[in-house]
């Protein structure tokens, strides 16, 4: 079963714009990762934040960790076409113990 | 440094057969994990490996195994294949610190069963 949920599933932005994708989860975790897969390929690993940390940034990355709420977001700023790919959060701890449980992904447009 | 690679990256089988799929980790990485991405069922958790041993299994039936070799690099064995089985298989390593850590993924086997 899913961990993660991604929203919103699907997002179209212009080159420039930011892009923040939220991702909730149901139990608890050690820590949340958020890759790219572009066009059915490998996973790329973006950035990976520990549940005892609220945000991280990554040059054009900004991940926020909000354990309460049991929640992430993920923020891409001033975006670019090659930027266009699907993202997932996936989560490490639980009773998977240090499997990845991931969300479906948001799938990102950014057209010129 | 290298990454992780898969192999083969396309394998077409038919249904009944048994197909094998290949992972090398990264260097230094002495875990490795398997993941299944199926057309709408998104990434599954199949198993992982860690010294050689089993660590831990996803909700997969006894027809998916797999092993590590003593130079960490890991086996995906599927028996009797079905055509639910047409996915992408992904391999992924990590270091072992005592906790999760960042996995890097290889670019996948794409396995069709027709």
């Amino acid at each position: 079963s899913q961990q993660g949920e991604e929203d919103p599933q699907a997002l179209s932005i212009q080159e420039g714009e930011n892009a923040t994708m939220n991702c909730s989860y149901k139990t608890s975790i050690n820590n949340l990762q958020w890759y790219r897969q572009n066009s059915g390929r490998g996973l790329v690993h973006l950035i990976l934040i520990r549940s005892n940390e609220r945000e991280k940034h990554s040059g054009r990355l900004r991940v926020t960790l909000d354990t309460s709420k049991k929640s992430s977001s993920l923020l891409i700023t001033a975006s670019r076409a090659a930027d266009t790919a699907s993202y997932f959060c996936a989560t490490a701890g639980g009773h998977r113990g240090y499997a990845l449980n991931f969300g479906k992904g948001t799938s990102l447009l950014v057209t010129p | 440094e290298a990454g992780v690679t898969q192999s083969p990256t396309h394998l077409i089988k038919t249904r009944g057969q048994q197909a094998t799929l290949r992972c090398s980790p990264i260097s230094g990485h002495t875990s490795v994990y398997w993941y299944q991405q199926a057309l709408g069922l998104g990434l599954q958790f199949l198993l992982w490996y860690d010294e050689g041993e089993e660590r831990n299994r996803g909700n997969f039936p006894p027809r998916f195994s797999g092993r590590q070799f003593p130079n960490y690099s890991s086996e995906l064995n599927v028996n009797a294949l079905e055509l639910e089985d047409s996915a992408l298989y992904l391999c992924a390593s990590s270091r072992w610190t005592g906790g999760p850590e960042t996995q890097y993924f290889g670019p996948g086997t794409r396995l069709l069963v027709l």
